[in-house]
């Protein structure tokens, strides 16, 4: 099955800097996400982005779909961006479910 | 994720009970899909659902996990005789349709086995 690999693992930033977030994958995909795990363990919906570049007001992200991999940009950080940062794919030809990988622990102190 | 709702939010069972979890997909949704995040763990794909269908279990455990998605009603995510292994957040997503569009997760149901 796909591979979907993020680094870096574990991320410890200041209050207001900036960081670049990467998920590689093996396969084509149909669809590509980000989300944002927080420390509540809630799931929040980031990006929807199989291909191409979204902002969202601090956070942004671009998909190389032809080169496999994704990034995830979080600018100013703030203590509340803490948690975990999941991408998770969606094979081209497979089952319609989310791969994820095994995300990127942010911690952003104040 | 606003609109699919899961219940409940956190459910404590002894071992040997059955574990019901909830979801109800967004307005306008036929898709449903469960994952569940085992302690320290990423997300595992378990079931994909229609209304009235099983699409793909493929990542279901073989015994005393089944899963439904009625034509009125909620899905219903079912264990049972819970082993403490089952403890773990479960969550549910759904999508207006397949192929490539974006699923929208719900809170998740937590659930603990003593």
């Amino acid at each position: 099955g796909i591979q979907v690999e993020q680094s870096p693992p574990d991320l410890i930033l200041q209050e207001g800097a900036n960081s670049t977030l990467r998920c590689n994958f093996s396969d084509s995909v149909n669809n590509l996400q980000w989300f944002h795990q927080n420390p509540w363990g809630q799931l929040i919906n980031l990006f929807y982005i199989p291909s191409g570049t979204k902002q969202n007001g601090r956070l942004s992200a671009t998909t190389v779909a032809t080169e496999r991999y994704s990034l995830l940009y979080i600018s100013s950080s703030q203590t509340t961006d803490s948690g975990v940062y999941f991408c998770a794919v969606e094979t081209q030809g497979g089952s319609e479910k989310l791969v994820f990988g095994k995300g990127t622990k942010l911690t952003v102190n104040p | 994720n606003a609109g699919v709702m899961q219940n409940p939010r956190h459910l404590v069972r002894r071992r040997g009970q059955e574990a019901r979890l909830r979801c109800s997909p967004m307005k306008g949704h036929s898709h449903v899909y469960w994952y569940r995040q085992l302690p320290e763990e990423g997300l595992k794909f378990m079931v994909y659902l229609q209304k009235e269908n099983i699409i793909d279990e493929s990542g279901m455990p073989k015994e005393r996990f089944s899963a439904e998605f009625p034509k009125e009603g909620p899905s219903i995510l079912r264990i049972q005789q819970v082993v403490r292994g089952d403890s773990a957040a479960y969550f549910c997503a759904s999508s207006p349709t397949y192929r490539g569009y974006e699923q929208y997760f719900g809170p998740g149901t937590r659930l603990t086995v003593t």
